[in-house]
């Protein structure tokens, strides 16, 4: 069964608009941790942000943050005041803290193409 | 500091022939994964090592994909065999500590490998 979903096609935005990407995800274990990865065409996966299912308040990195809600199983990342930089696939990421799994569980990714 | 490297960064190699993949971490981290990120099947993982402890191998496709971790530095994928369905960007990572779910993984720039 797919752990993590990303469905949205890909999305064009403009420059200094920020955008949402989605990401829903399927565990039944509580303690787990999520991600966030940005993967450029230079093909690097470059990790941008981390939200634990424990943690209170949504997390936030410079420009990113992550709309956590639990109860939906979802996490998605807004990047604020977009750049030309941003151009990239992001790709959701979970980590269940079972114990034995030393694996993340990456989505499909989403593809955001920033325009001037 | 210096990211996670890995050698060489693309490899053409003839279908059956034997590839040899090459990962530097982090220095000092601990914990080293390999993944494998195809166009059909996103990103999966392959392999885990944590320090002196056996490898979780339970992402190796087939007995022709093999890892090691020589003193708890470096770490060397081998495809024996190679196939078509091999073709794939073998991406590996590290992480500070191993076997948590708020374990951040760091990712290298990958191997492209091609097999003809």
């Amino acid at each position: 069964a797919q752990k993590i979903t990303q469905t949205q096609p890909g999305m064009f935005v403009q420059e200094k608009e920020a955008v949402t990407l989605d990401c829903t995800y399927d565990t039944s274990d509580p303690s787990y941790g999520l991600f966030w990865y940005k993967q450029p065409s230079s093909g690097e996966m470059i990790f941008l942000i981390y939200q634990g299912s424990y943690d209170q308040q949504n997390a936030t990195e410079g420009r990113y943050s992550l709309n956590f809600q639990k109860a939906r199983k979802s996490a998605n990342l807004v990047i604020s005041a977009s750049q030309l930089g941003d151009s990239a696939m992001y790709f959701c990421a979970m980590r269940e803290a079972v114990a034995g799994n030393n694996r993340l569980a990456f989505g499909k990714g989403n593809q955001v193409v920033v325009i001037p | 500091g210096a990211g996670v490297s890995q050698s060489p960064s693309n490899k053409v190699t003839e279908k059956g022939k034997d590839v040899e993949l090459r990962c530097d971490p982090i220095s000092g981290h601990t914990a080293l994964y390999w993944y494998r990120q195809s166009l059909g099947q996103g990103l999966e993982f392959l392999i885990y090592f944590q320090g002196n402890s056996a490898p979780d191998k339970s992402g190796l496709p087939s007995d022709r994909f093999s890892a090691e971790r020589t003193g708890g530095s470096v770490s060397t994928l081998t495809i024996q065999r190679t196939q078509q369905e091999d073709s794939a960007v073998y991406l590996c990572a590290s992480s500070p500590r191993g076997g948590r779910a708020t374990d951040t993984q760091y990712f290298g720039p990958g191997t492209r490998l091609t097999v003809l």
